[in-house]
């Protein structure tokens, strides 16, 4: 079966950094990912981690434990356009396909 | 470079009819994948095409079907509707035998059945 875990909601201040976590049990794995999705509109890629470690993208950088089933988001020098849903997605080691964590949706305030 | 594009945007319909929604991937990309997004929720993996088959087919009932062309786009139809496939429906493009581990999903169409 698969199953992903996700916060349903957080709150942050502009400027800050915020981590979002993400916990997967998948009966296989071919790499994480990262979706941001603002309202009504289409997931856009953030991030990949296919290897355990941390992958850095300017502020955002996302962190995986294939032995734990666990990764995470970091953004930092939070905006205000940043406030949107963030997607966690397994692929499907014998597709192309993702299965997608329930999503976090993220607010910024000032 | 166009993107991959869904028609149409939105669509309001009414229990029991049938809708078809439709969609064309990225240029140079040969794989589609549809999802369906209730409100407030990850989306769901409905089926893929590649080579105008049904490659993949998640948890969803035989009155989701779809349809590839020979020019990769592709088709959704749902029979019978209910009250609860209300939602967006996206379709993703990839390439089967690429190196890219991206997804390209469109805007997505909203689906509202009365």
């Amino acid at each position: 079966g698969q199953n992903i875990d996700q916060p349903t909601e957080m709150t942050a201040t502009e400027g800050a950094i915020v981590q979002i976590n993400c916990t997967y049990q998948t009966s296989g794995f071919n790499g994480l990912f990262w979706y941001q999705q603002h309202a009504g509109e289409a997931p856009t890629f953030l991030s990949y981690n296919v290897l355990d470690g941390l992958e850095e993208k300017g502020r955002f950088s996302s962190f995986l434990s294939r032995s734990k089933g666990y990764s995470y988001l970091l953004l930092k020098e939070l905006q205000m356009k940043d406030s949107a849903s963030y997607l966690c997605a397994v692929r499907d080691p014998y597709g192309q396909n993702f299965v997608f964590g329930p999503g976090t949706r993220l607010s910024v305030l000032p | 470079d166009a993107g991959v594009t869904q028609s149409p945007t939105h669509l309001i319909k009414t229990r029991g009819q049938q809708v078809t929604l439709r969609c064309s991937p990225k240029s140079g990309h040969d794989t589609v994948s549809w999802y369906q997004q209730a409100l407030g929720q990850g989306p769901q993996f409905i089926f893929q095409y590649y080579e105008e088959e049904e490659r993949q087919r998640g948890n969803f009932p035989d009155r989701f079907s779809g349809h590839q062309f020979p020019n990769y786009s592709s088709e959704l139809n749902v029979n019978a509707l209910l009250l609860g496939d209300s939602a967006l429906y996206l379709c993703a493009s990839s390439l089967a035998l690429g190196v890219s581990y991206e997804q390209y999903f469109g805007p997505g169409t909203r689906l509202t059945v009365t």
